[in-house]
């Protein structure tokens, strides 16, 4: 049983178009991430949710929106997508919030190209 | 400004030739030093979390070791299977986030 699973894998889409990448955990943890790596493979943070609520909202574009329909799952928006938002998203969760005093579960990525 | 470092940047090795990666932090108040390791098209793997210096932790090949300043990831007679990259990660002074730093890609040949 994959502990954290998000789909799409890979995702290619056109500028301008909206796409959402979806993200669930079985392991019964509070919290939830989005982290964005580029190209130069640094992983920085998107958003944070505890218990459906957003606790970290890092300065990214309003373009993108994650949305939280039960602590399960966290589902990530993007609209309107630009060249510069192709990267590798990963969506993790932890036990508890920052994933501070316990480990964090990541899922297998997507890979998002805008062309 | 919290800032992790991490060098070098890319390590080759033979089988059997043990290194160590480097992973620096300014971070006021640290709160754990994590380590990471993931492979290609693959999302972070947990390794190690480290709360204090002096403090050790062991995992088959890999031993992760702190001081005041930096964490140190030691890799003893390395096999190719050991070849990922290697990510370190700190929670920041004042807020839960943690902050990764750009990694070490460690490639070990046969």
């Amino acid at each position: 049983d994959t502990a954290v699973s998000q789909t799409p894998k890979y995702l290619v889409t056109q500028m301008g178009n909206d796409k959402s990448i979806k993200c669930e955990q079985n392991l019964g943890h509070d919290t939830m991430y989005w982290y964005k790596q580029d190209s130069k493979k640094f992983l920085k943070i998107m958003f944070s949710y505890n218990n459906k609520e957003l606790i970290i909202n890092e300065t990214v574009p309003n373009r993108f929106s994650p949305k939280s329909p039960d602590k399960a799952h966290l589902n990530l928006h993007i609209n309107s997508l630009e060249l510069g938002d192709s990267a590798v998203y990963f969506c993790a969760s932890s036990q508890d919030v920052g994933a501070m005093n316990t480990e964090a579960f990541f899922g297998q990525g997507t890979r998002l190209t805008v062309v | 400004e919290d800032q992790v470092t991490q060098s070098p940047e890319a390590l080759r090795l033979q089988e059997g030739e043990s290194s160590s990666l480097n992973c620096s932090y300014t971070v006021s108040g640290l709160r754990g030093l994590f380590w990471y390791r993931q492979d290609p098209g693959k999302g972070p793997e947990f390794l190690f979390t480290l709360y204090s210096a002096g403090e050790e932790k062991e995992k088959e090949r890999l031993k992760a070791t702190l001081t005041k300043k930096e964490s140190f990831l030691h890799i003893t007679a390395p096999k190719p299977e050991d070849s990922a990259t290697y990510l370190c990660a700190v929670p920041a002074s004042n807020d839960y986030k943690l902050s990764f730093g750009a990694g070490t890609t460690v490639t070990v040949r046969a």
